[in-house]
């Protein structure tokens, strides 16, 4: 299958900074990308969907002020969270998909943790 | 609500038995897709198996299948000859409208193999 890299895989980060998450589709044009957040034991919850030059699209309940998107390529999706908090500290992971009804291809996450 | 359920937070096998995994669904669409995903302890999701509803035959890939029952909203995945490998969580999941690849996840179930 098609192979989404996601950096980093991990990250420590200072209370009120930023930190940046990169998603890319190695080998084929991921003209959407979804973001997932998952916390401990439970299950992957869809935080936002961002399509190539479009602005992405935030589930409710989800600050887009604080978890921003950018797709500004049909290769390259980020989701930077700014002025991070101990309680963003979770397990983000993406998935790109190149079209309609085609397989969507997870990264292996990057998992924040807020100090 | 578009809800995928799945009843079963832990099981437990025999390495070489077999096991199933409930999951159940929600929809008012009348052709859509299902999907198995494994998430091992590296928490790389993995796509184990894919289910289109209006194909009444159920997909098999190999040690894994589906009993899909399309008037029931049932979706369980039965695992054969189980091997330690397959010790993992197993997520059940659907799109969240029509054919698109934004996925609503089950709670999912902790499979623990027994050698």
């Amino acid at each position: 299958g098609a192979v989404v890299s996601q950096h980093p895989s991990w990250v420590i980060c200072k209370s009120g900074t930023s930190v940046k998450i990169e998603c890319r589709s190695l080998d084929f044009q991921a003209t959407t990308m979804f973001w997932y957040r998952q916390f401990p034991k439970q299950s992957l919850m869809l935080m936002a969907t961002s399509n190539e030059g479009s602005k992405a699209t935030y589930e409710q309940g989800v600050e887009k002020d604080k978890f921003l998107i950018n797709h500004a390529s049909l290769t390259l999706s980020t989701l930077t969270v700014t002025s991070a908090h101990p309680e963003d500290s979770s397990f983000y992971i993406c998935s790109g998909v190149g079209g309609m009804n085609t397989e969507a291809f997870f990264g292996q996450g990057t998992r924040l943790t807020v100090v | 609500a578009q809800t995928v359920t799945q009843s079963q937070p832990e099981m437990s096998v025999q390495e070489a038995e077999t096991v199933t995994l409930s999951c159940t669904y929600d929809t008012s669409e009348s052709d859509y897709y299902l999907f198995w995903y494994k998430q091992p302890p590296s928490r790389q999701m993995i796509l184990v198996i894919r289910q289109e509803a209006y194909k009444q035959q159920n997909a098999t890939e190999n040690r894994f299948s589906v009993n899909f029952q399309k008037a029931a909203k049932s979706f369980s995945l039965k695992i054969s000859d189980s091997q330690l490998g397959d010790a993992a969580m197993y997520f059940c999941a659907r799109p969240s409208s029509g054919a698109t690849n934004k996925l609503i996840f089950g709670t999912g179930t902790l499979l623990a193999v027994q050698p």
